[in-house]
């Protein structure tokens, strides 16, 4: 069965400082891979999605970038943290055909 | 360009009672169709999709949702609804022939009282 895995759960890191979150999907191959935000527990923001390796399609122009170096990993960074880059991200993966997402446990990050 | 609409930020039920968990959407062509479930500082949990096929979609934990065409509607209900069920709900929309994404609607956070 398919399986997804996101790290770190939390994040706490000061403004100005670099951010890597890791998603990995493991009992799939070539997925559709997302990045969401959800701000104050609310609405979701697609950041970012990728249709295979080097893919990346961004959705919102923002202080992020997403990179996809294998097929079923996916990275959210950032060079220079922002407080509003604030926010719980959700790393999800579909299936070509159906779009139906599955979602990671979510890394919630805070910037001080 | 694709949309959701979940009107209700919050719905209050009784334990054992009927809800209903409403959603509208907007797409250009026939439309894919998804609820979700989330519980505090969780993932989205998926819970029902329409694809195509019967206009009445059944799904995890005993929730069931109704495709309404004419209406534009995908309303999300449950027989019986119990304090477990209070959550987050999201409803999403991918258009047919669209990308690969999903469009999310605002949420709406049911309550479920003993």
């Amino acid at each position: 069965s398919q399986t997804i895995h996101q790290w770190p759960a939390t994040l706490v890191q000061p403004v100005g400082s670099p951010l890597s979150l890791e998603c990995t999907v493991e009992g799939t191959s070539n997925p559709n891979l997302y990045w969401y935000r959800q701000a104050a527990g609310r609405g979701l923001q697609l950041l970012f999605y990728s249709v295979g390796i080097g893919q990346i399609s961004s959705e919102v122009p923002q202080n992020l970038s997403a990179s996809r170096p294998q097929d079923r990993q996916f990275i959210l960074s950032s060079k220079k943290l922002l407080l509003s880059d604030s926010g719980f991200y959700l790393c999800a993966w579909s299936e070509t055909n159906t779009g139906e997402l599955f979602f990671g446990e979510g890394s919630r990050l805070t910037v001080l | 360009a694709q949309s959701v609409a979940q009107p209700e930020d919050q719905v209050n039920v009784a334990e054992g009672n009927p809800l209903t968990v409403k959603c509208t959407y907007s797409v250009s062509g026939n439309p894919y169709l998804f609820w979700y479930v989330q519980y505090p500082n969780r993932g989205l949990q998926f819970l029902l999709k329409y694809i195509t096929g019967d206009n009445l979609v059944k799904g995890s934990y005993g929730f069931e949702a109704e495709f309404n065409k004419s209406q534009t509607s995908f309303h999300l209900k449950k027989p019986s609804a119990l304090v477990s069920d209070s959550a987050l709900y999201f409803c999403a929309v991918r258009e047919y022939t669209g990308l690969q994404k999903l469009v999310f609607g605002t949420g709406t956070r049911l309550l479920v009282s003993p």
